[in-house]
């Protein structure tokens, strides 16, 4: 149980282009979605946190214009980076939690892979 | 502010046990998973401790002392498959999970 699916797995493209990430979970509802970013041997970046039907909530540093997050339902999140430039680049990573309690673990996805040329 | 301490790396030896600990300080505490994070791939949730003590799953065990802001886990019986980055996140008063770069565990045969 617990499933998360993530996808594209990777994506490559030019600058410029925007690029629509999908997470849904499969076996559960989520009631509040997580967006990460990670690097290279760094830990994981929480971006934003996005509850059902609400707008999400974004940690400072993070631009709001330029990583759109909507969660239209209880089981997929999209989160679309506008106009990509190269370092936007890195491994994008989202998870679901479920409608149990806060203390439910977080289920990831496997990943987003963006290189943007 | 909020802090995780975990060593960078740790080098085991197939079948054998290792402990990987974890401190940490975190405005308010709800408890503490344990993740496991392949090379180039996302985290897997292992296990979740809010009381003190051990709780044991398998051939993993995570241990719990929220007086001392401690974690560890277990590993046993060590598989090459468990070559991995283990990350420890406590949970805040926000119930938001705080990460660090996680502790990289290579497995020798």
């Amino acid at each position: 149980g617990a499933v998360v699916s993530q996808h594209p797995s990777r994506v490559i493209c030019k600058s410029g282009t925007s690029v629509k990430i999908e997470c849904r979970s499969l076996d559960f509802q989520a009631t509040t979605m997580f967006w990460y970013r990670q690097f290279p041997k760094k830990s994981l970046m929480l971006m934003a946190t996005s509850n059902e039907g609400s707008k999400a909530t974004y940690e400072q540093g993070v631009e709001k214009d330029k990583f759109l997050i909507n969660h239209a339902s209880l089981t997929l999140s999209t989160l679309t980076v506008t106009s990509a430039h190269p370092e936007d680049s890195s491994f994008y990573i989202c998870s679901a939690r479920g409608g149990q309690g806060d203390h439910q673990p977080q289920h990831f996805g496997d990943g987003t892979r963006l290189s943007i040329l | 502010g909020q802090n995780i301490d975990q060593p960078t790396e740790m080098t085991a030896t197939e079948g054998a046990i290792v402990q990987i600990n974890c401190t940490y300080q975190t405005s308010g505490f709800n408890g503490l998973f344990w993740y496991q994070q392949h090379a180039g791939e996302a985290p897997t949730f292992l296990s979740y401790n809010v009381l003190d003590g051990l709780e044991e799953k398998g051939r993993f065990s995570s241990f719990l002392s929220r007086s001392k802001g401690y974690s560890y886990l277990l590993l046993k019986e060590l598989q090459m498959k468990d070559s991995a980055s283990y990350l420890c996140a406590p949970m805040d008063s926000n119930y938001q999970l705080i990460w660090g770069a996680g502790t990289k565990l290579i497995i020798k045969p």
